[in-house]
Parts: C-alpha cells; structure tokens; sequence
C-alpha cells in the first residue's frame, strides 16, 4: 500500500546533539510537511514543501532545518536539539489543488525526547 | 488574522449521547473546513470535509458562515469516538492549519 513513512519512531537524545528525521513517501505526492504535536498546543506547523524546489517555513520554523532530498523524501533537522524541542513529529503529504490539497496523509510520527 | 479555535480540551459524555465538538474560526475569506481525528495508537486521519456534505461514522459537521463555526456533531456516542479531534480549515493556498484538538471521551 502506498504509504508514509518516518523513521526513527522514537529517538533519545541530549541536550546540543544534531538530529534528523526522515520522511518518505510512495504516495506520489508533491507535497510534504513536518508538524509537531504537543499536548495541548494541538499540531503546529514546521516547515512544507509543495515541490521538490520549494521549502517554506510554517509558524515554528526557528532551530529547525529540512531537506527535499526527492519528490519521495522530506527530512526535518534539529541542528543543535534542546529540551523544549521534545514533542512528536508527524510527517504528512497531500494532492495538488482542488478539493484534495485540504486531505493529508500523516506518518506513525516520531517521537523525540531531548534530555 | 487566520485562527482556528477549539474551545474544549476535553468533552467527556456518556454512550448513547449526543456529542458536539465545537469549531470557531476566523477568516474574510471562505475557508474549506476539516475534521480530523487521531485514534489511540493510529494516525491522524481525515475524519470528514465540509465541501462533501457526507456523514462518517455517524458524524456530521454544518459550516455557519454567520457564526463562522463548523462544529462536528453525532446524535449517539459509541465508545470507540473515543479519540483526539482537529479542526483544520485550509485558508486559501497555504497548508493546513490546526485547532489545539479536543480529547472527546465516551464512558459506557
């Protein structure tokens, strides 16, 4: 089944340490996004990208970096992860235009521990 | 400003009431609207979409363009709607933005 998948599901790390998560797709959507859910502050934006060429930052972009590497793969970066980056991350992607760009497809979401 | 609210962080009802997640936003425009949901251990979703009109799991959602809502709704709580709800309205060409959810907990 065409799918979304993110790896690593769940991550350690310590306070200064560089992260990555990965994001990939065989879903043959053009776009991709990285949200981060936390309790109560429901899923925020992170970065998105509506094609291989573009990168835009959503509304907590700061400490954070991504990488389009393929149509099929979005990587998100924590260059210098700090404790109030402990959350999870959802990866998603969706159609082009029309009725289908508001439906997303989400990863399983990894969930990073920054200690 | 663009602004979804979800008032409610958590609605507890019992099995076989009504349920009203409610869904306020804030736009000139004519957003499209979305429900999702997050089941315990499973993806987020998409629940339903207004521009469908259609009912899924028996849940129906009306968008008031007056009040400027789009509150989900279900004339009967079963115990497995126990789950984390998002409104999402899409506000033009820009991804989606989230409420802050609401924990909807059904007791038998």
């Amino acid at each position: 089944d065409a799918d979304v998948t993110q790896t690593p599901r769940n991550r350690i790390t310590k306070t200064g340490k560089r992260i990555m998560l990965e994001c990939s797709q065989t879903k043959g959507h053009d776009r991709m996004y990285w949200y981060r859910q936390d309790p109560g502050l429901g899923l925020r934006l992170i970065y998105y990208s509506f094609d291989v060429k573009d990168i835009n930052k959503g509304e907590i972009s700061d400490g954070y970096s991504v990488s389009r590497q393929a149509q099929a793969k979005f990587s998100l970066s924590l260059e210098s992860a700090i404790p109030n980056q402990t959350a999870l991350y959802f990866c998603a992607t969706s159609e082009v235009g029309g009725q289908f760009s508001g439906e997303l497809f989400f990863g399983e979401g990894s969930r990073l521990t920054v200690l | 400003a663009q602004r979804v609210t979800q008032p409610e962080k958590l609605l507890s009802v019992f099995k076989g009431a009504p349920v009203e997640l409610k869904c306020n936003y804030s736009y000139s425009g004519s957003p499209e609207l979305f429900w999702y949901v997050q089941y315990s251990r499973q993806r987020l979703q998409l629940l339903l979409r207004h521009i469908s009109r259609e009912s899924i799991k028996g849940f129906t959602a009306d968008l008031n363009k007056g009040e400027t809502s789009f509150h989900l709704k279900k004339p009967f709580a079963q115990e497995e709607d126990s789950a984390m709800y998002y409104c999402a309205p899409l506000f033009g060409n820009t991804p989606l933005v989230f409420g802050k959810g609401t924990r909807l907990s059904v007791i038998a």
